[in-house]
């Protein structure tokens, strides 16, 4: 049972351009989101987050847009850069819980052409 | 600050056998965890620590894998006996603590990567 889903395994943008990656979430109860970036043999690191009180999170090229009601999330690179290329994943978790834990996406491949 | 420390970065064993990795956390985070990452999934965490104590472990196959965190700082993780469907890149991360904002933006090591032939 999936309960966030990044149904675009890759995307691929020219250098300059927005990249716009996309997460959906079947949970209700999750209230805080993540976006981690993954190079190859390195682990993931955390890029930037929202909480479900906020609608917008921005932080220099990367802005994430919550959408509660749709249970919708993307990630907005602007301007992408060929650094950027990399496997995004989404994540989310609940506040309150016994078990409150991280649930990640499949992620998505991203290449950005020069 | 140092990061997450994982070793081995790379282990090939054949079905049956046993491996171990080892992880230390980010001095002075509580919380640590362990994720296995199957190629073309997301990680999924098997199980986590606050301190040495286990928080969840029921996505753990406890008929052969274990985890321990015995001084609350570094942590082992064994597979005993290994299947095909172990290999996959064993992260581990810690973070300072649980259910507290910014608690969950977890330093993830650079992993272990698995082969089970």
């Amino acid at each position: 049972d999936q309960q966030v889903k990044q149904n675009s395994p890759s995307l691929s943008v020219q250098e300059g351009r927005i990249s716009i990656l996309n997460c959906d979430y079947t949970n209700s109860m999750f209230d805080y989101f993540l976006w981690y970036k993954k190079y190859p043999a390195e682990g993931p690191t955390f890029l930037i987050s929202i909480s479900s009180i906020k609608d917008k999170n921005e932080d220099g090229r990367f802005t994430v847009f919550l959408n509660k009601s749709a249970k919708h999330l993307s990630l907005h690179i602007v301007p992408s850069q060929p650094g950027d290329s990399a496997v995004y994943f989404c994540a989310a978790f609940p506040l309150t819980g016994a078990n409150s834990k991280l649930t990640f996406g499949k992620g998505i491949t991203l290449s950005v052409r020069p | 600050e140092a990061g997450v420390a994982q070793s081995p970065r790379y282990k090939i064993i054949e079905k049956r056998q046993s491996v171990a990795f080892w992880c230390n956390p980010i001095s002075g985070h509580a919380t640590l965890y362990w994720y296995q990452q199957i190629l073309g999934q997301g990680p999924k965490l098997l199980i986590q620590f606050q301190n040495n104590g286990v928080v969840d472990d029921s996505q753990l196959p406890k008929d052969r894998f274990s985890a321990e965190r015995l001084k609350g700082v570094d942590s082992t993780l064994k597979i005993q006996p290994a299947k095909l469907e172990d290999s996959a890149v064993y992260l581990c991360a810690s973070s300072l603590g649980t259910g507290l904002w910014g608690a969950n933006v977890l330093t993830f090591g650079a992993g272990s990567r698995l082969t089970v032939l």
